[in-house]
């Protein structure tokens, strides 16, 4: 079965500086997508950033950026210039062969002014 | 971009009564649609899954006679919580999947049975 595992249940940073929260997953697929989402308290899901397994390039949006590595099966999130509006849980999915998303347990940031 | 129309957004409703919540995708053709359940601090449970014009597939553990799931159309999936019992207070929502793939989530259910 496939798993997704968030290591950290909460980080904190800086605002203005960088973060980097783990994501670790288990698929026997040869070819997946992989989501980092973000719960703001408004409990909205918002997707923040998409990267499709076969693509050897890290997807990028703006400040945020991800650390996909293929073989370790590891798909870290790095936030830059972290903003106050970043604060939020933030989930790691992977996407199975029916099309369902695996979740994360989720990682909490809270941003400090 | 993709957008997921869920609601009511909140609901309270007395015990042994039922509850329906919709999610209508406004602006696509959402073939699939799946309904998580999310308690407090935690990550999404995926309850059932459901496809236009097709039974729902559940997810083990989930009763399908309780937790009764409609998608009769393409742009429409309704979720309805029968004979409610203050367990099955929590966060619903819905997200759908396009032919352009990708998931879109409503804004969730907020249901208090008391």
């Amino acid at each position: 079965a496939q798993t997704v595992t968030q290591s950290q249940p909460e980080m904190s940073v800086q605002e203005a500086e960088t973060v980097t929260l783990s994501c670790t997953y288990d698929t026997s697929e040869s070819d997946y997508y992989l989501f980092w989402y973000k719960q703001p308290p408004s409990r909205q899901m918002i997707l923040v950033i998409r990267q499709e397994a076969y693509k050897q390039q890290n997807a990028t949006e703006n400040r945020f950026s991800v650390n996909f590595q293929k073989a370790a099966k590891s798909f870290s999130l790095k936030i830059s210039d972290s903003q106050l509006g970043d604060a939020a849980m933030y989930f790691c999915a992977c996407m199975d062969s029916n099309y369902q998303l695996i979740w994360g347990a989720g990682t909490k940031l809270i941003i400090k002014p | 971009g993709a957008v997921v129309s869920q609601h009511p957004s909140w609901v309270i409703c007395k015990s042994g009564t039922s509850v329906k919540i919709e999610c209508r995708s406004l602006d696509f053709q959402a073939t699939t649609m799946f309904w998580y359940r999310q308690f407090p601090k935690q990550s999404l449970m995926l309850m059932a899954t459901s496809n236009e014009g097709s039974k729902a597939t559940y997810e083990q553990g989930v009763e399908k006679d309780k937790f009764l799931i409609n998608h009769a159309s393409l742009t429409l999936s309704t979720l309805t919580v029968t004979s409610a019992h203050p367990e099955d207070s929590s966060f619903y929502i819905c997200s759908a999947s396009g032919p352009r793939f990708g998931y879109t989530f409503g804004s969730g259910t907020r249901l208090t049975v008391v």
